[in-house]
């Protein structure tokens, strides 16, 4: 079945630093890819998405390439700040007849240090 | 506009009791869904829906019920709790996850079972 395997956390890094979380996946069909971020208390709300091969998602500064070929979906960063500190959650949804779903990893937690 | 809201935001039970958490969207989305979020597991899938009047199982059904009678609406029943269900448990909506769909979730109802 459809699985997604991400870097495994607690990642801590200073203020500014360059960030990378891994994420690689297995799907059947055509897989749409997400990363969603979850913010102390809160739900998850989605950061970035990218829906077909070479396609780059970018938001707030975060950026993730849609690589087929490796099946990743790494999310970078340059520059860090104290209020990205999260969880972070690469997730798939292949389309294939019947199946509806989507598929997170474990989640990354992020902290980040003045 | 309110997004998805949830109810309650905590409850405990005592093992064998039921209750139902209420979940509810005012952004016309046929899809909804159910997750429980564990430690060091990531969210899982419980139930889902395409629309009012159709549901499907996910990952993680058992011990728990789900109806979708309006489009707005998508309840969680616990028949008899168990200690293993204590979580933290998310309800989202969006267009289908497959087709690129943002899912937009709630803030979480957390469950304690004794």
């Amino acid at each position: 079945g459809d699985s997604v395997t991400q870097m495994e956390g607690p990642v801590t890094l200073s203020e500014e630093a360059f960030l990378t979380i891994n994420c690689t996946y297995t799907a059947t069909g055509y897989p749409s890819l997400f990363w969603y971020v979850q913010y102390p208390g809160e739900g998850l709300q989605l950061l970035l998405k990218a829906t077909k091969a070479d396609d780059k998602g970018s938001n707030k500064g975060f950026e993730a390439t849609y690589r087929k070929e490796t099946t990743s979906f790494h999310l970078e960063k340059g520059s860090v700040q104290v209020s990205d500190s999260a969880v972070y959650f690469c997730a798939l949804s292949a389309w294939y007849f019947g199946n509806e779903k989507l598929t997170f990893g474990t989640g990354t937690r992020l902290t980040i240090i003045p | 506009n309110a997004g998805v809201t949830q109810t309650p935001k905590f409850q405990v039970l005592k093992t064998g009791q039921s209750m139902t958490l209420q979940c509810a969207q005012d952004m016309n989305h046929e899809y909804m869904s159910w997750y429980r979020q564990d430690p060091g597991m990531g969210l899982r899938l419980i139930h889902y829906s395409v629309g009012a009047g159709i549901t499907d199982q996910g990952e993680v059904p058992n011990g728990y019920n789900v109806s979708r009678s309006t489009t707005e609406d998508f309840p969680l029943r616990l028949l008899s709790a168990a200690p293993s269900q204590t979580s933290v448990y998310f309800c989202a909506s969006g267009q289908d996850p497959a087709g690129g769909g943002t899912q937009y979730f709630g803030p979480g109802t957390r469950l304690l079972v004794l």
